[in-house]
């Protein structure tokens, strides 16, 4: 099956600085690549996704980066805020079916 | 749109005895439901993918017969932890994917199982 690891684990930043999260995937006939944001005991929300026709796609603060032959992709959030500090979550995914996530980033937007 | 609704949101229970936990998709149809496991500070795990109307395909690793999963109609898909012990006190969340949305994917709001 998939196997998606995610680099780092914790990151800490200042704010306004930018902050980047890796995630690398196994199975090259994954094509879907969402990015979850999850607050302590809730839900986790999509915030951004990109499908493998396309290299990169942003939205506003948010951008991610996807590099089919070397199976990794990547979240950029820049000018960051106190409220980006959460949980990030990277998923590849088979056309939309189960997803398989990545370990998870611990972001820490110091004041 | 593409409301996932979860319920319960947080259960204790005794050792031995069995919890039932809901996933319903409120506002579309969802032929397929998945289910996960995640335990403090770590990630999602796949536990299961729940089919309308067939048997769940579990992951590996995942015992069937101890986290049952019926999928019995296009909006509900239901996660049973039998003869919970403390070892399966977890965040249990559900998603739904809507097929009216290409590769939407929701998730439930989470069930917190605490088990004593």
């Amino acid at each position: 099956g998939e196997n998606v690891e995610q680099h780092p684990s914790t990151l800490s930043v200042q704010e306004g600085d930018s902050a980047v999260i890796k995630c690398t995937y196994s199975d090259s006939a994954s094509n879907y690549f969402p990015w979850y944001k999850q607050e302590l005991g809730k839900r986790p929300q999509l915030i951004i996704d990109i499908r493998s026709n396309v290299g990169e796609k942003k939205d506003q603060r948010i951008a991610v980066t996807l590099n089919k032959t070397a199976k990794h992709f990547s979240l950029h959030i820049t000018e960051t805020q106190p409220e980006d500090s959460a949980v990030y979550f990277c998923a590849a995914s088979i056309t939309g079916n189960q997803f398989y996530f990545g370990t998870g980033t611990s972001l820490t937007v110091i004041p | 749109g593409a409301v996932v609704s979860q319920h319960p949101s947080w259960v204790i229970c005794k050792s031995g005895t069995s919890v039932k936990i809901e996933c319903r998709s409120l506002d579309f149809q969802a032929t397929t439901m998945f289910w996960y496991r995640q335990f403090p500070k770590q990630s999602l795990m796949l536990m299961a993918t729940s089919n309308e109307g067939s048997k769940a395909t579990y992951e590996q690793g995942v015992e069937k017969d101890k986290f049952l999963i019926n999928h019995a109609s296009l909006t509900l898909s239901t996660l049973t932890v039998t003869s919970a012990h403390p070892e399966d006190s977890s965040f249990y969340i559900c998603s739904a994917r809507s097929d009216q949305r290409n590769y939407g994917y929701t998730f439930g709001s989470g069930t917190r199982l605490t088990v004593v």
